[in-house]
């Protein structure tokens, strides 16, 4: 199975602020790297798939960059609706396609 | 509007089964690839089944493999889980989760969940 490490765990930012969340695939994974975000009591959310396209209708603060094992997203200037828990996806190959631990922005 | 609508989840005692239903709307469901995603509470989200648009492909987490049995029914619009052997490991949030049908592979849509409770 293929490991995906998410840095940090958490994370304290305010208002405004530029956030960079990373995720590390224990192999190469190409460009086969999703980001979603998840608010308490919700379903997850795609945001970013193919490590960098925009999913429809998400802001344009949010942006996915990487490919092969580093993969990184941003947050150009935090809003009050991004405080929220983060996943990377790998779906490189057969299953099992599996997430990063997370990571809370709070 | 693509709508996803699990049920089916309760509470079961270890050993015993439950079957998961998704019904999906606003979109040709015989077309896409369907998922299941679980979260234990407090946990984060781990991938447990896939099913092909026919039906005719199928792969399983290890987690589950041998217990649960993922199928679809196209004329319903309705992606199934059965459960069985319930573990108390396997308490959690269930999603579908339907397939964004490009590559590489994403999950677009997710159902709001079903909660399976496994306790004695």
């Amino acid at each position: 199975d293929i490991q995906m490490t998410q840095s940090p765990s958490s994370l304290s930012a305010s208002v405004g602020d530029r956030v960079t969340i990373t995720c590390r695939a224990g192999q190469s994974i190409s460009i086969f790297l999703h980001w979603y975000q998840q608010k308490p009591g919700k379903a997850p959310r795609l945001l970013i798939y193919a490590a960098s396209l925009l999913q429809s209708g998400v802001p344009s603060r949010f942006s996915g960059s990487g490919s092969g094992t580093d993969f990184t997203l941003t947050i150009s200037s935090l809003q009050p609706e991004d405080f929220a828990t983060y996943y990377c996806q790998q779906t490189y190959t057969l299953p099992p396609w599996t997430f990063g631990q997370g990571t809370k922005v709070e | 509007e693509v709508q996803l609508v699990e049920s089916g989840g309760g509470f079961v005692q270890p050993g015993g089964s439950l079957r998961l239903s998704c019904v999906a709307s606003g979109f040709t469901f015989s077309t896409y690839e369907m998922n299941w995603v679980r979260q234990a509470p407090g946990k984060g989200l781990e991938w447990i089944s896939y099913i092909s648009d026919n039906g005719n492909s199928i792969h399983y987490a290890d987690s589950v493999k041998g217990r649960f049995t993922i199928s679809r029914d196209n004329a319903k619009n309705t992606l199934y889980l059965q459960m069985r052997s319930l573990r108390v490991d396997d308490t959690a949030l269930y999603y579908c989760a339907r397939d964004i049908n490009k590559i590489p592979r994403a999950f677009e849509y997710w159902g709001p969940g079903t909660l399976v409770a496994v306790s004695s």
